[in-house]
């Protein structure tokens, strides 16, 4: 079935650092996929998709590319701040609903 | 626009106890998805809606868990008899069937916690 494996957490740095999270993906088809960001005691919010090969999401400074050879969506921002701190979601929409991975808690000091 | 809403945002209950869980989808979306998130487990899909018809049921851990969506504004996630390992935040989303389809809208969720 389909899955998302996305690199543990926590991941520490300081404001202005650069930022990569790692996801890797496993389905059937040509899925959409997507990160989601959830900031203390929130829901999931949705910050950026990308539906096929190639696409660029980007959102906020924060930026993915679909690339099927590598079955691979890594989220990458160049300079982080405070504010960023959160938990990262990277997830795949196949046929019907939405699969996810464990998150990546993102933890930016000052 | 409003978003998805959920209530209660915090729940307290004791084992045994009946719990349900409310959540109002935003207006015109025709899915509606259930959640839960621990530490342990992650975010697990529980149970989903399209034009409120249960599509998958697979994730409902026990036959403890029952949701229903009586309109497509109001949906509920009941737990009875609710155990200490049922502690967990579940979140509700919603989306649409045409167009924006990929994109789940998720409420703040509830936090519930079973002594």
């Amino acid at each position: 079935g389909d899955s998302v494996t996305q690199m543990e957490g926590p991941v520490t740095l300081s404001e202005e650092a650069f930022l990569t999270i790692n996801c890797t993906y496993t389905a059937t088809g040509y899925p959409s996929l997507f990160w989601y960001v959830q900031y203390p005691g929130e829901g999931l919010q949705l910050l950026l998709k990308a539906t096929k090969a190639d696409d660029k999401g980007s959102n906020k400074g924060f930026e993915a590319t679909y690339r099927k050879e590598t079955t691979s969506f890594h989220l990458e921002k160049g300079s982080v701040q405070v504010s960023d701190s959160a938990v990262y979601f990277c997830a795949l929409k196949g046929y019907s609903t939405l699969t996810f991975g464990k998150g990546t808690m993102l933890l930016v000091s000052p | 626009d409003a978003g998805v809403i959920q209530s209660p945002r915090h729940e307290v209950t004791e084992m045994g106890q009946e719990v349900t869980l409310r959540c109002k989808p935003i207006s015109g979306h025709n899915s509606l998805f259930w959640y839960r998130q621990t530490m342990m487990r992650g975010l697990e899909l529980l149970i989903y809606f399209n034009n409120n018809v249960p599509i998958d049921d697979s994730g409902m851990p026990e036959d403890r868990f029952s949701a229903k969506m009586p309109n497509a504004s109001f949906s509920t996630l009941k737990i009875q008899p609710s155990e200490p390992r049922d502690s967990a935040v579940y979140f509700c989303a919603s989306s649409r069937t045409s167009g924006d389809a990929d994109t789940q809208y998720f409420g703040p969720g509830t936090r519930l916690t079973v002594l």
